[in-house]
């Protein structure tokens, strides 16, 4: 089974300020990660994926998050807050090779950039 | 806008009726997967169809049905509902059902049941 773990409901930052949203999976073997975001009355928009390779992924809207195998993490990042980024934030896991292509989401961190 | 659409944005219905959700996948796209998203569940995986074949099935229950049409578009069928199936419920879309391809996400069927 396939699991992933959101730690914080809720984040709050100051804008300017960078942010980091946290999450850790867990898949009994390699897994593909990705990131999604989904504002107030909208569907999920596709922020960044790790595949394989460079553990620190790069995404939309300056975006990035860091692979780390060893603590089984896989955390959202940027340098500097937008209010704009104010949102709910979904990690997701798929394990590599299972045959199975459904996405294992987490329970979504609210992101709060105030102004 | 990701290029997939659902409808209706909205439905309201009674308890024990039968509701068909439809979803277009993005241009190209042969994949289409349904999730429901609910307060107390999140995001559950429900069913995937690939070229119009079933390819996974989730948490979806017996009394919930989809298919993949021809021109790849997609019916999620709820049937007996009860107060519970109020969600929102997404189709999502990518272009093979490989691994590590993303997913593209409609903006949701609310659905509300009294």
């Amino acid at each position: 089974a396939q699991s992933v773990a959101q730690p914080e409901d809720q984040v709050n930052v100051a804008e300017g300020n960078p942010l980091t949203v946290k999450c850790t999976y867990s898949v009994s073997g390699n897994p593909y990660l990705f990131w999604y975001v989904q504002y107030p009355n909208r569907g999920l928009q596709f922020l960044l994926k790790y595949i394989t390779g460079d553990n620190l992924v790069k995404g939309s809207y300056g975006f990035e998050a860091e692979f780390n195998k060893s603590q089984t993490s896989f955390h959202l990042k940027k340098p500097s807050a937008l209010v704009s980024d104010s949102a709910l934030y979904f990690c997701a896991v798929r394990k590599v090779g299972a045959g199975s292509y459904q996405l294992t989401f987490g329970k979504g961190t609210k992101l709060s950039v105030i102004p | 806008d990701s290029g997939v659409t659902q409808t209706p944005k909205h439905l309201i219905t009674a308890t024990g009726q039968r509701v068909t959700l439809r979803c277009s996948p993005r241009s190209g796209d042969l994949s289409v997967y349904w999730y429901q998203q609910s307060l107390d569940q999140g995001l559950q995986f429900l069913i995937q169809y690939y070229n119009g074949e079933e390819r996974a099935k989730g948490n979806i229950l017996e009394r919930f049905s989809a298919q993949q049409f021809p021109d790849l578009h997609s019916e999620l069928n709820l049937s007996s509902l009860e107060l519970g199936d109020s969600a929102l419920y997404f189709c999502a879309s990518s272009p093979n059902p490989g691994e590590y391809y993303e997913q593209y996400f409609g903006p949701g069927t609310r659905l509300t049941v009294t």
